[in-house]
């Protein structure tokens, strides 16, 4: 069955980067995107990028000159890195796959990620 | 960026009841708007797909409907595990957006 788990440290030092690790089963990175979702504490969610199907990615404006996406098919990983952190980044970070356009069929559990010195 | 807005916040309500929530778009989506569950402990789930597919699996008591920007979903008759908390996403327009959520509690 799909499944997505998210993994990485739990507690980030301000300015530092955050470096997670998405690793799917139960379906192929070159058929399905994925995208990296995340949750500030009693807030919606928010996109934060996407890994194609393809190759090719997708960054939100707002983080996109601190994001970087990239994965490793043979490892059925995708990985999310953004830099310069600051405590308003802590919150829930799930990876997701992408089924029709932003349409996220399947979550992983999430990873809870503080921010804090 | 588009931004969503859910009402109510919260809505208390009992079982058996049928609730609806609304979802409101800063401009016109083009019907594409999804819907999500997320239960206390972060599991979130898929519900809808734009506006009114229901996702497989998902109980035919939920349903979706709307168009240009104000959308709404609806339970009909609720059970306990319905309550939790729901968000409309939009992605019409890049980033895709969601709303702030809305809480469904047991009166």
């Amino acid at each position: 069955q799909v499944q997505l788990k998210e993994s990485g440290p739990g507690l980030v030092q301000p300015s530092e980067t955050l470096s997670l690790t998405c690793t799917v089963s139960g379906f192929s990175l070159t058929s399905y995107s994925v995208s990296w979702v995340r949750q500030p504490s009693g807030k919606g969610p928010e996109w934060m990028g996407r890994m194609w199907y393809d190759g090719d990615t997708a960054y939100n404006s707002a983080l996109k000159s601190r994001l970087s996406i990239s994965r490793d098919t043979s490892k059925n990983q995708v990985f999310l890195k953004m830099n310069s952190l600051q405590t308003d980044d802590t919150g829930t970070y799930y990876c997701t796959r992408d089924a029709i356009a932003y349409y996220f069929d399947y979550w992983g559990q999430g990873v809870m990620v503080t921010v804090s010195s | 960026d588009i931004q969503m807005t859910q009402t109510p916040s919260s809505m208390p309500a009992s079982l058996g009841e049928r609730v609806t929530i609304s979802c409101r778009a800063s401009q016109g989506i083009s019907n594409y708007l999804n819907w999500y569950q997320q239960k206390p402990d972060g599991t979130i789930k898929p519900l809808i797909y734009y506006t009114s597919n229901l996702q497989s699996g998902v109980p035919s008591r939920f349903s979706g409907s709307g168009s240009g920007t104000d959308y709404s979903l609806t339970i009909s008759s609720l059970e306990p595990e319905d309550f939790a908390m729901y968000y409309c996403q939009q992605y019409d327009s890049s980033p895709n957006t969601f709303g702030a959520g809305t809480k469904l509690e047991l009166k």
